[in-house]
């Protein structure tokens, strides 16, 4: 049982590059979510999915963008990457809004 | 007022201690809550739930106090393997909004 996949599992951007962060999930869950980890803190929503064809926005949004075509994919879109884009990215879903939530990996960006 | 806040330590204790953590949440309305554990460098997983009867597990215990909106975690017999951060987590404010996380309580075992 995979879980949640995430890809790359490591990459690095130079400055006004784009890339797609990859995230699949294989237990049917709803819910989706994006989060970002700096150095030392703690995780901040990007954006979350509670559904196919539904995505809102969370936290700290600005320079993302996600789609969700499938229940299993939620990939996450850096445009014109940035130094402050530097960080782990982690995917995670859950069965619905209250329950306990299962992270990928992550995906450590270094913008340069 | 923040809507998770916890201590972020570091909370250094020798090997066998009892350690507690504590959280506090803005929103009166919140109905999940967790513990989540994050080793360095790794994604957090799942530590347990928190009822609100409280529960236990081996050597965790977790309580739930709603009227003063704050959760614990007590850890006893602690182990080296037990250092790592510890993120208490609330379901959001209303509808479909998803988990909030603190920021963590660092907990390093010494030998």
């Amino acid at each position: 049982n995979a879980g949640v996949t995430q890809t790359p599992k490591f990459r690095i951007l130079k400055i006004g590059q784009s890339m797609t962060l990859q995230c699949t999930q294989d237990m049917n869950h709803n819910y989706m979510y994006w989060y970002r980890q700096d150095p030392g803190m703690g995780l901040k929503l990007i954006y979350y999915s509670v559904g196919a064809g539904i995505t809102d926005k969370g936290e700290v949004p600005n320079g993302y963008n996600v789609s969700r075509s499938t229940t299993e994919d939620f990939p996450l879109r850096l445009e014109l990457a940035a130094p402050s884009q530097t960080s782990v990215y982690f995917c995670a879903s859950s069965r619905g809004q209250g329950g306990d939530a299962f992270f990928g990996q992550g995906t450590r960006l270094t913008v340069v | 007022r923040k809507e998770v806040e916890q201590d972020p330590g570091p909370f250094n204790v020798p090997e066998g201690a009892t350690v507690a953590f504590n959280c506090t949440y803005s929103n009166s309305a919140s109905q999940s809550f967790f513990w989540y554990r994050q080793d360095c460098r790794k994604e957090p997983k799942l530590l347990m739930s928190v009822y609100s009867s409280g529960n236990e597990d081996g050597r965790f215990t977790a309580q739930l106090n709603r009227a003063s909106q704050y959760i614990s975690l007590l850890i006893r017999d602690s182990k080296l393997s037990d250092s790592a951060t510890y993120l208490c987590v609330v379901n959001g404010n209303s509808g479909n909004t998803p988990l909030v996380f603190g920021k963590g309580t660092r907990l390093s075992v010494i030998a």
